[in-house]
């Protein structure tokens, strides 16, 4: 397809398994982000990929996550030992880098619902 | 460091009537801003954005938001509000010099349109 795209659109887990989410941006993006999405809380920062390599990785809220991406393309968010406060929406967003970064627009997938008992 | 705040979490107008959403920014010199507007179970997608051109800037749906130095302010406002306007919408922000250029956005306002 041409948008973002997540995958599982809703994920319910159980108190201490790990959970991956994955991403898949629009083709040419090099720029990928991650952001999580709780009731009333805005859009919390996780973690910026250019091309491979996240520059910035400041809002991992704990060692518990994980993220890569390959290729240049498909991004993985893993939660390790899940706990009851991860319960949000993943929400994952490409753009254009270069002399579009800062100016131009992130294209937001629909997200990733994780229910964590 | 850079910020965005949406003063009311929910607005509430009647369909026809004016829409008014609040943001207010802090930032250190004029940064970029932008309006994100998100249907349910949908993903966030651009309304507008304001880069250093226009201070007033029109975007889809009818939309627009102007830019205002003084006040650290860019409210967005629909002359009109329909039925369909009923979402939540979130004012965002990167630095227009230096500094990181991943967005930082605000808690979101929801908005409400009764017939």
């Amino acid at each position: 397809g041409a948008g973002v795209s997540q995958s599982p659109s809703n994920k319910v887990t159980e108190k201490g398994k790990d959970v991956e989410l994955r991403c898949d941006p629009i083709s040419g993006h090099t720029a990928l982000y991650w952001y999580r999405q709780s009731l009333g809380q805005g859009l919390e920062f996780l973690i910026y990929f250019q091309g491979n390599s996240a520059p910035d990785k400041s809002g991992l809220p704990s060692d518990r996550f994980s993220a890569e991406r390959t290729g240049g393309s498909v991004s993985t968010l893993t939660i390790q030992r899940t706990q009851q406060e991860d319960s949000a929406v993943y929400l994952c967003a490409s753009s254009l880098s270069g002399t579009y970064v800062g100016t131009g627009e992130l294209f937001f997938g629909e997200g990733s619902r994780l229910t964590v008992l | 460091a850079q910020s965005v705040t949406q003063l009311g979490s929910h607005v509430s107008v009647s369909e026809g009537a004016l829409v008014l959403l609040r943001c207010n920014y802090s930032s250190s010199v004029p940064p970029y801003l932008f309006w994100y507007v998100q249907y349910p179970n949908q993903g966030l997608q651009l309304l507008l954005k304001y880069t250093s051109a226009a201070t007033l800037v029109k975007g889809i749906n009818g939309f627009e938001a102007e830019f205002k130095k003084s006040e650290t302010s860019f409210h967005l406002t629909k002359p009109s509000a329909h039925m369909s306007d009923a979402a939540e919408y979130f004012c965002a922000v990167t630095p227009s010099s230096g500094g990181s250029y991943i967005p930082t956005f605000g808690r979101g306002t929801s908005l409400i349109v009764h017939p």
